[in-house]
């Protein structure tokens, strides 16, 4: 079955304190990954689009990177600014789109 | 530049009823794509469209259907509306596959 599946749901972290965010996906054909930013009571903020193994992308604090089976949204030294929810998206055969459930990131000052 | 305008921003509807909502992309996009996000289910995909033709769509039940103008706006329609349609629902609008900027959203309530 087509799956794209983020983990931890929720994470908090302090002030600075470096982390990772998983996203596995289990989909055959796969054309492209995608990470958004979503904020309470907005649409999603586009952040990275990585195609291939071994792509990375990076913006401020974020890195993002892929492997053949997930991929990584690096957070480095992070600030309150940067809470919200991460969300991670699949396109791949026939043009299909699968999202992940996000992660709720807090980042305490 | 204008972003991807949704409207309207909040509905209330009773169950039975249908609606209708609006998505204007943003000038030059020709593709627009619909969601909807429950806190259970997530962000999951209704349909896109792209030049007035309906490229792709989700697992979701006939009684929502979406067209497309000339202009790329877009419409999406709900009929005989049930409880679980509560949600928001969210519209995009893209260049190339993927980089979609999205609207901020109708949500959806249904009594």
């Amino acid at each position: 079955e087509d799956q794209v599946t983020q983990s931890p749901e929720a994470l908090r972290l302090q002030e600075g304190e470096s982390s990772s965010l998983n996203c596995s996906y289990t989909v055959s054909g796969l054309r492209g990954l995608f990470w958004y930013r979503q904020d309470p009571g907005k649409g999603p903020e586009f952040l990275f689009t990585l195609y291939s193994a071994g792509e990375e992308k990076e913006k401020e604090r974020l890195k993002a990177t892929l492997t053949k089976k997930e991929s990584f949204l690096h957070i480095t030294a992070p600030k309150p600014e940067d809470s919200a929810t991460y969300l991670c998206a699949v396109t791949f055969r026939d043009d299909k789109i699968i999202f992940g459930k996000g992660t709720r990131l807090h980042i305490l000052p | 530049k204008a972003g991807v305008t949704q409207t309207p921003r909040y509905l209330i509807k009773t169950r039975g009823q249908q609606v209708t909502l609006s998505c204007s992309p943003i000038s030059g996009h020709r593709s627009v794509s619909w969601y909807q996000q429950t806190p259970g289910q997530g962000l999951q995909f209704l349909f896109e469209y792209f030049s007035e033709t309906q490229r792709n769509k989700g697992n979701f039940p006939g009684r929502f259907s979406g067209r497309q103008f000339s202009n790329s706006r877009s419409e999406m329609n709900v009929s005989t509306l049930e409880l679980g349609d509560s949600a928001l629902y969210l519209c995009a609008s893209s260049l190339a596959l993927g980089g979609y900027t999205f609207g901020s959203g109708t949500r959806l309530t249904v009594v």
